[in-house]
């Protein structure tokens, strides 16, 4: 199985700051990558996928990006809206597995 | 506008078997495969497997293998996920969503194991 590795775990930050979070994959997996935005109590949100399309209705502040096995995941001027706990997902090989998500808290 | 809508929560003891629905509208059934993820209480996002609606295909995590089923009637634009042999650890939030083409995510369906 294709491992995500995530980092940070968690990363505190404030209204207007400029957050990357990245995801590791174990092996190349081209530009195979989506990320997701998870609040307390509510289902997944789809952000992003192949790695730097964004999905409509998803603010611009948000971008994705990186090929193989690097990717990144930038809020460019948090919100309040954006404290949220992020993942990234590989789907080039089953299982699509998972980054083990970030918490971003309010600073 | 695109909804999956999931079946009500579940409550089994271990050993048990339960089934999840999904129901898709606003789109065409066979156009996208439908995902199923999970989530324990306090976990990250497990992924369990995929259906293609079209043709029936599946293709399952090895970890559920052998006590998963995803199926699917076209005709009701419904997804099912069997999962038998419930253990406590499949605790969990239970999702169906649509992963490439389309990006919508069900509501998702609490199933909880307990004696």
């Amino acid at each position: 199985d294709i491992q995500m590795t995530q980092s940070p775990s968690s990363l505190s930050a404030s209204v207007g700051d400029r957050v990357t979070i990245t995801c590791r994959a174990s092996q190349g997996i081209s530009n195979f990558v989506a990320w997701f935005q998870q609040k307390p109590g509510e289902a997944p949100k789809s952000l992003i996928y192949a790695a730097s399309h964004l999905l409509s209705g998803v603010p611009s502040t948000f971008s994705g990006s990186g090929s193989g096995t690097d990717f990144t995941l930038t809020i460019s001027s948090l919100q309040p809206e954006d404290f949220a706990t992020y993942y990234c997902q590989q789907y080039t090989s089953y299982p699509h597995t998972f980054g083990q998500g970030t918490k971003l808290e309010i600073k | 506008q695109v909804q999956l809508v999931q079946s009500g929560a579940e409550v089994k003891k271990p050993g048990a078997s339960v089934r999840v629905s999904c129901k898709a509208s606003g789109y065409t059934f066979t156009d996208y495969s439908i995902h199923w993820v999970r989530q324990a209480p306090g976990e990250g996002l497990e992924w369990m497997g995929r259906i293609n609606p079209h043709s029936g295909g599946t293709n399952y995590s090895q970890k559920f293998q052998g006590r998963v089923t995803m199926t699917r009637d076209r005709s009701i634009s419904t997804a099912y996920i069997d999962l038998t042999r419930l253990r406590s650890d499949d605790t969990a939030i239970y999702y169906c969503c649509l992963l490439g083409g389309q990006f919508n995510w069900g509501q998702g369906t609490l199933v909880s194991v307990s004696s």
